[in-house]
């Protein structure tokens, strides 16, 4: 069983504030890395993605990857009450091809405190 | 121009009801998904589909039936509604591989 895992949360920092969001998954295999942005009512929306160990900063966003720890991260930096949402971890796994599917993991709820 | 749209948006039925669920992209992209995200926001694929052929089928109750009559659209067929199919159901796509993988704005569906 292949397993995305995350902390709940909520995950509340004051403005301005560096937010911290972990996620480990199961699979040695799994070969790209995604963060989603979802706000309440609404569909998932991309934030970053990665595919080599290290990092990737996008704006005020870094993710970081440890293949060998099976870690990744997100990094928001200046957080904004505009920030506050949930945030899923997936990953992308399957044997090639078209045999792909993305398992999300169950998604930290960030709040921004103004 | 949006990307991935699905209809409807929101579905209200009675138990035992037959419904469907419809979904196109505009992406080019080859493969489409559903995903179902239960009230805890946990997010679980239930099919995938590359070019028309069904490649990923969870352990979904064969309740549930997905239909893509091309590259562009994966429709959702659901038998016999039952209470605990209430869920918001999202139709997503993407290119083949580990790629990134683009989602649409999710049906509400409610069973009463």
């Amino acid at each position: 069983q292949k397993e995305v895992e995350q902390n709940s949360g909520p995950l509340s920092v004051p403005e301005g504030a560096i937010a911290s969001l972990n996620c480990t998954y199961s699979d040695r295999g799994s070969q790209s890395f995604f963060w989603y942005r979802q706000y309440s009512g609404k569909s998932p929306e991309l934030i970053m993605f990665i595919y080599s160990n290290g990092d990737k900063e996008d704006g005020r966003f870094t993710a970081q990857l440890n293949k060998a720890s099976q870690y990744v991260s997100l990094l928001i930096r200046d957080s904004q009450p505009s920030d506050s949402a949930t945030y899923l971890c997936a990953v992308n796994w399957g044997s090639g091809g078209s045999n792909y599917k993305l398992t999300f993991g169950k998604g930290t709820l960030l709040t921004v405190n103004p | 121009d949006t990307a991935v749209s699905q209809t409807p948006k929101y579905l209200v039925t009675q138990m035992g009801n037959d419904k469907s669920i419809k979904c196109e992209q505009n992406l080019g992209h080859d493969t489409m998904y559903w995903y179902k995200q239960d009230s805890k926001k946990f997010l679980k694929i239930m099919f995938s589909y590359n070019n028309k052929e069904l490649i990923i089928n969870e352990t979904v109750p064969n309740r549930f039936s997905p239909k893509s009559p091309d590259k562009a659209h994966l429709n959702l067929h659901i038998n016999s509604l039952e209470l605990g199919d209430s869920a918001v159901y999202f139709c997503a796509s993407s290119l083949s591989g580990p790629t990134i993988t683009f989602f649409g704005q999710g049906t509400r569906l409610t069973v009463v």
